[in-house]
């Protein structure tokens, strides 16, 4: 069955720490993509990174980075030196390609509280 | 305008009302989503719609109509709620949905409240 796992509720620290958002995954299939989401006071998700299933290099983007390992099942995120901003919900979604459709599975999300 | 938008972002109905939520995509995009997301639960996804066909219907009440006239927009009826039904409602748009590596794209959330 496919599933997304977003242990941490919520996360609070201090402006300019690092935070990582963990997100574990579950999928039968071996063609798969992964993704990030950020969710402001706002409301919209805005989409942050996709990451497909053969490709397991790290990503940096800026104060951010991605990590996936394949072996734990995991696609972790990393904030560093992370600023008021930052602070919202961030979800992890989970798209397979089997089901030949674009299908996000996505996890019950992370609050990130930044204090100045 | 660019992106997603979405109209109203909030509403305030009682149960007997009807009323309809109205999301537009600037993006070109050929495929268009209902999501519904309640507090402390992930996002549920309810319709999909491809070429303006719907593709998708996540066992969703009836009380929830889809519309979708043209690839650009994409409307929300709704009829008879219930409490339960509050909640905020996304719209997102991507390039099309036979792909599972497509990003999507939402818009800011219609927050609606059902007294």
């Amino acid at each position: 069955a496919q599933k997304v796992t977003q242990a941490q509720t919520e996360i609070s620290v201090v402006e300019k720490e690092d935070v990582t958002l963990d997100c574990v995954y579950e999928t039968r299939d071996t063609t798969y993509y992964l993704f990030w989401y950020k969710q402001p006071p706002s409301g919209e998700l805005v989409f942050l990174i996709r990451r497909n299933s053969f490709d397991e290099q790290n990503e940096i983007s800026g104060r951010y980075s991605w990590n996936f390992q394949k072996s734990t099942s995991s696609f972790n995120f990393t904030i560093t030196a992370s600023q008021v901003v930052d602070s919202a919900v961030y979800f992890c979604a989970l798209s397979e390609a089997r089901s030949n459709t674009d299908k996000l599975i996505f996890g019950t999300g992370t609050r990130l509280q930044v204090f100045p | 305008e660019t992106g997603v938008t979405q109209t109203p972002r909030h509403l305030v109905m009682g149960m007997t009302n009807k009323k309809s939520l109205k999301c537009e995509q600037h993006l070109g995009h050929n495929a268009m989503y209902w999501y519904k997301q309640s507090a402390k639960k992930p996002l549920e996804l309810m319709f999909v719609y491809n070429f303006k066909e719907q593709t998708e219907n996540n066992s969703v009440p009836s009380r929830f109509s889809p519309e979708c006239p043209n690839s650009s927009h994409l409307f929300l009826h709704l009829h008879t709620l219930q409490p339960e039904d509050s909640a905020l409602y996304l719209c997102a748009s991507s390039q099309e949905r036979a792909r599972a590596s497509y990003e999507q794209y939402f818009g800011p959330g219609t927050r609606l409240t059902v007294t």
